[in-house]
């Protein structure tokens, strides 16, 4: 299971660190996935990191403004989120890349609200 | 980016009639490897998204057979046989063949 943490409400421009603790699967050896859901709208992708951190790639929405990383020691996914935007409020979900490029294991989510 | 739309977005069904939802991607969705990575999502209402069918028609684990997909390059179609209760919910096709990933609008499944 994956289970997504650090999420609140936080001023524009200001930044936000998630996390994404998995459990249960090798987690070095997958590919992890970040999705945000903004108040009533459909799923958006946000970011992809490679099993070993070696590529990623990002929505042109946060290109420059997020960074995805792993820390394979910890089985933690995380999201560095600067420059917050309001159109960043979202419920954000990690997500396992699991074999044949399905995400296959998504976590509760953690709720991000950027306002003043 | 490939855009994906779904039709309906909305689909009132009767207790054991069966429902249909397409999805038609903006270009092909067939990889380089042959495989053409589009998946189905069902996410309850106050729930996460769920991963119901990935390759087009192959079921995850734990899925009611009443589900299947199919389709082909740009044309996919999710199948539910005989709706239940349980079903009601948004689903979403999505395509991981290429980045960024997109998904449809999402298709919203009722009950009459």
């Amino acid at each position: 299971q994956v289970v997504e943490s650090g999420g609140g409400v936080v001023q524009p421009g200001r930044s936000l660190r998630l996390s994404c603790a998995a459990s249960g699967f090798t987690f070095r050896s997958h590919g992890m996935h970040w999705v945000r859901q903004a108040p009533g709208k459909g799923l958006e992708w946000v970011a992809v990191i490679w099993y070993d951190g070696s590529n990623k790639y990002y929505a042109d929405s946060v290109k420059g403004r997020f960074t995805i990383s792993r820390d394979n020691a910890k089985n933690t996914l995380y999201l560095q989120m600067d420059s917050l935007r309001a159109e960043d409020t979202a419920v954000y979900y990690c997500a396992r890349w699991g074999e044949g490029a399905k995400m296959d294991v998504w976590g509760q989510g953690t709720a991000v609200t950027v306002s003043s | 980016d490939v855009v994906m739309t779904q039709t309906p977005l909305s689909s009132p069904v009767t207790l054991g009639q069966p429902a249909s939802i397409s999805c038609r991607s903006s270009q092909s969705l067939v990889y380089s490897d042959g495989n053409t990575y589009l998946s189905w999502l069902q996410q309850r209402p106050g729930q996460p998204p769920r991963l119901l069918i990935y390759k087009i028609s192959n079921r995850f684990s734990g899925v009611p057979d009443r589900f299947s997909g199919s389709g082909t390059g740009t044309d996919f179609t999710l199948k539910i046989s005989r709706v239940e209760a349980e079903d009601v919910g948004v689903y979403y096709c999505m395509q991981t063949t290429q980045f960024p990933n997109t998904f449809g609008q999402g298709t919203r499944l009722e009950i009459k």
